[in-house]
């Protein structure tokens, strides 16, 4: 298996849906990370979570829910989206050593188109 | 606040040319990390060095290689004798360990789009 499984590849989802990615990792990795890519902009850090404890919110709208239930696996619960959330959305996980940190390893992405 | 540029937005070549993708960045810490990223079409985006602000020994792997120069808050990439399959989306990041060390951020660049042509 890939080390970091996101499901499902691609979703299309209307504005009043409500839809959830998922991620695992199989790297036995502590922490694990939302990422959003969109066109021509910079990745966006979405959320952190290391030791299944968010420590990251970084500013994003209410209507992205994230849920780490343990160290293998990250949800990001979607809810009343707008066109402009469409987007790759990446999940990462990453050994947190202390002083080093470890690179990210990432899942293929979640291709998110809102109508 | 943390910066990273990557002014070239997308670059063309001709197989076996050598090719460098710039990196500048900004950061007001002292102790840091620079990273480069590979995005192939299929998504995911792949490690491929790290470097700590105290390290400006440049390194090689293969065909790869990096310059980081403090003084120019550079860290550029060069890819030798570029084939096909280095097309892909190249990301620069930085990252600053937080207190203690656990957990960080990385604050990637926009990306440059390599093209490597046959």
């Amino acid at each position: 298996e890939t080390g970091v499984t996101q499901t499902p590849r691609h979703l299309v989802m209307g504005m009043t849906n409500k839809k959830s990615l998922k991620c695992e990792q199989h790297l036995g990795h502590n922490a694990m990370y939302w990422y959003k890519q969109s066109a021509k902009k910079p990745l966006e850090l979405m959320f952190v979570y290391s030791l299944e404890e968010r420590v990251e919110n970084n500013s994003v709208p209410s209507r992205f829910s994230p849920e780490c239930p343990n160290s293998s696996h990250l949800f990001l619960h979607l809810h009343t989206l707008q066109p402009e959330d469409s987007a790759l959305y990446l999940c990462a996980s990453s050994q947190e050593r202390g002083w080093n940190p470890g690179e990210l390893f990432f899942g293929e992405g979640s291709r998110l188109t809102v109508l | 606040a943390q910066k990273v540029t990557q002014a070239q937005t997308e670059i063309s070549v001709v197989e076996k040319e050598d090719v460098t993708l710039d990196c500048v960045y900004e950061t007001r810490d002292t102790t840091y990390y620079l990273f480069w990223y590979k995005q192939p079409p299929s998504g995911e985006l792949v490690f491929l060095i790290r470097r700590n602000s105290f390290d400006e020994q440049n390194e090689i792997s293969g065909r790869y290689s990096w310059n980081f120069q403090k003084s120019t808050s550079s860290f550029n990439f060069t890819i030798t004798a570029s084939q096909v399959v280095d097309s892909a989306v190249y990301f620069c990041a930085l990252s600053d360990p937080r207190g203690g060390g656990s957990n960080y951020k990385l604050t990637f660049g926009k990306g440059t789009l390599l093209t490597v042509n046959p």
